[in-house]
Order: structure tokens, then sequence, then C-alpha cells
């Protein structure tokens, strides 16, 4: 049973489309990630959901928009897609608590052209 | 300056050998750290985490942590081709839920 599962593992669009990623988690975790991968493997956090509440909003471009149905969805709408977009999209979760850690998904590897 | 630095490598050590990797975090409430493996086109899998000043030991790896010096590190002993990766630090404030990530250090282990 996957734990954080992602789709589409690859998607590859043209500038300008708007295009969505999907992310499951059967942890029964409260908080949920988005987390932008570069191509210097640096990963950087985007978006936080606790409990389909909007907790972190890091400085990243509006045309980003998280969406949480429940606290076992976090989904990544995109519009308007560019070049720079281009990275590897992880959602993740993790349990409230002092020294919990987070579970990443299988990433989606995003490639505008 | 970033939150929480590593040196990107790449790192190459011989088999059977002990590879060490530092990482260094400049926001003193951070309570929690955190190492992660991630091979590539994979995704992040955590190792080890460790919050007590110290050393933390599991199997052949060994976390250490200096809240002073604020510095992280983990330690690979008798190091395998299979540990060849890149390893992720990350560091947790005790009042944030979510990691903030080094940007790794590349780990060749050479049979």
């Amino acid at each position: 049973d996957t734990a954080v599962s992602q789709t589409p593992k690859y998607l590859v669009t043209q500038m300008g489309n708007d295009k969505s990623i999907k992310c499951e988690q059967n942890l029964g975790h409260d908080t949920m990630y988005w987390y932008k991968q570069d191509s210097k493997k640096f990963l950087k956090i985007m978006f936080s959901y606790n409990n389909k509440e909007l907790i972190i909003n890091e400085t990243v471009p509006n045309r980003f928009s998280p969406k949480s149905p429940d606290k076992a969805h976090l989904n990544l709408h995109i519009n308007s897609l560019e070049l720079g977009d281009s990275a590897v999209y992880f959602c993740a979760s993790s349990q409230d608590g002092a020294h919990t850690e987070a579970f990443f998904g299988q990433g989606t590897r995003l490639t505008v052209v | 300056q970033k939150e929480v630095e590593q040196n990107s490598g790449p790192l190459s050590v011989p088999e059977g050998a002990i590879a060490s990797l530092n990482c260094t975090y400049s926001d003193r409430g951070s309570q929690s750290f955190f190492w992660y493996r991630q091979y590539s086109g994979k995704s992040p899998e955590l190792i080890m985490f460790i919050y007590s000043n110290g050393d933390k030991e599991d199997g052949r790896f060994t976390a250490q942590l200096n809240k002073a010096s604020q510095y992280v590190s983990l330690l690979i002993r008798d190091s395998q081709p299979s540990d060849s990766a890149t390893y992720l630090c990350a560091s947790r404030r005790s009042s944030a839920r979510q990691l903030t990530f080094g940007s790794g250090t590349q780990l060749t282990v050479l049979p």
C-alpha cells in the first residue's frame, strides 16, 4: 500500500497551459505539503495544509494554487505554465508532533516546453 | 545565507570506508534534524532523525548533533556502493510543521 501517492509521475506540457497534480496519503496524517525540487536537488517548501486549512504559503507565484478537499488529499493546480516551472514536485505528509518526519510521494517531474 | 547548508560534493569514498556528511544550520530555533537519502529519480526517504545533543546510532549510521556549534553530521560506516545517493539534511523548528532542507551532498561509494 503506497503511503503518499502522486499522479501523474511525469508531465510534459507546453508553455501557457494549465495543469494539475494530485496527491493522496493513507497514513492518517494531519498535515500535507508541496515541495519543489530544482535541478540542483534543492527541496523548497511551497505550501502546507493542516486539516484542510492553509498554514504555509511561501513566496510562490499566484499561478500556483493548492486545494485540499479533505485532509487526505492535497492537489496542486498551476496556471499559465512557464519554462521556469520545470522541476520535480513532491507531495509529503506528516503527523503532528515535536519530532515527526515527513513522508514523501514519488514525485511528479514537470517539464514545460 | 541559507538556513541549512551542506557541501554539495560530490564526495567519493572507497567501499568499506566511513563516509562523513556535514550540515550546518543558522536558525537557533531549530529543534529536530533529519537525514534523508535520495536515489537518483526517487523520492527522499528518512534515514535518521536526532533532536538531542550527542550521537545517535542506528546500524551503520550515526547522527551527531551539536547545538552550540549548530552542526549536524551523518556518519556511514562500512560504506557500500548501494549507499551512493544524495543525502539531504533538514531541520524543523518546534513551532513549525515543515522541514527546511539543505541542498544535499552527493555521495559516491567506489567498489
